[in-house]
């Protein structure tokens, strides 16, 4: 059972924008604890787009931004390519759980 | 450039034992923190568990605990995790992730593997 929820599908087209919601609670998010987000393909690697609520790592595109508000967090992507299409996952830590925890995961389809 | 690499997923029968390895190269092994993820099919991302960078300080989720064992092997950089009284539930690919971020627990996960297929079932 997932403590941060997403919604489970958003979509947009070749170079609209996007944004993808997760909400927590006071033991996660509403605790101060930093959100990051992560790309999945499947077969592949996952790969980290947002860490620390709004940095990006090296070599990933200015398109992707995060921010934190309270217990919730976004991330937005604009200018959508084709090659967005995938799986989006927040990440947290839990002070309750004493662990981790992921977001329910949100597909993104790019029309 | 930096690389996780799994290996040890097969299937496997209901109170069965399995174990992961994960062959890092590309970074300095020893100085870090290592985790493993999981992704049940159609679910999202379970974190399972970490191990601290020199293997002493281990932490698990509460839903493999008791059951499964993260260790690793610095001189050969290697990371291993021992699974025991498999259950079905722990149908899952598998991932082994470094940890990013100088502030434990602030942490996030910077590289990831490719993941390997654990499937439980008689």
């Amino acid at each position: 059972q997932s403590e941060l929820t997403q919604p489970p599908s958003v979509s947009g087209a070749p170079g609209q924008r996007v944004t993808i919601s997760c909400s927590g609670s006071s033991s996660n998010i509403g605790a101060d604890f930093d959100v990051h987000w992560y790309q999945v393909v499947p077969g592949t690697a996952p790969r980290l787009l947002i860490y620390g609520d709004n940095n990006r790592p090296s070599g990933v595109p200015d398109r992707f931004s995060g921010s934190k508000s309270a217990t919730s967090a976004s991330l937005a992507i604009t200018g959508l390519q084709a090659e967005d299409e995938a799986e989006y996952f927040c990440q947290s830590y839990d002070s309750s759980l004493r662990g981790w925890v992921f977001g329910t995961g949100t597909m993104l389809t790019v029309l | 450039q930096v690389q996780l690499v799994e290996s040890g997923g097969r299937l496997v029968k209901p109170g069965g034992s399995l174990r992961l390895s994960c062959a890092a190269s590309g970074f300095t092994f020893s100085d870090y923190y290592m985790t493993w993820i999981r992704q049940a099919p159609g679910k999202g991302l379970e974190w399972v568990a970490y191990i601290g960078s020199s293997g002493n300080t281990m932490h698990y989720a509460e839903s493999v605990k008791g059951r499964f064992t993260c260790s690793r092997d610095n001189t050969q950089r290697l990371l291993y995790l021992q699974m025991n009284s498999l259950r079905a539930e722990d149908t899952a690919v598998y991932y082994c992730a470094r940890f990013g971020g100088p502030s434990f627990p602030y942490n996030w996960f910077d590289r990831w593997g490719q993941g390997a297929l654990v499937t439980v079932s008689s």
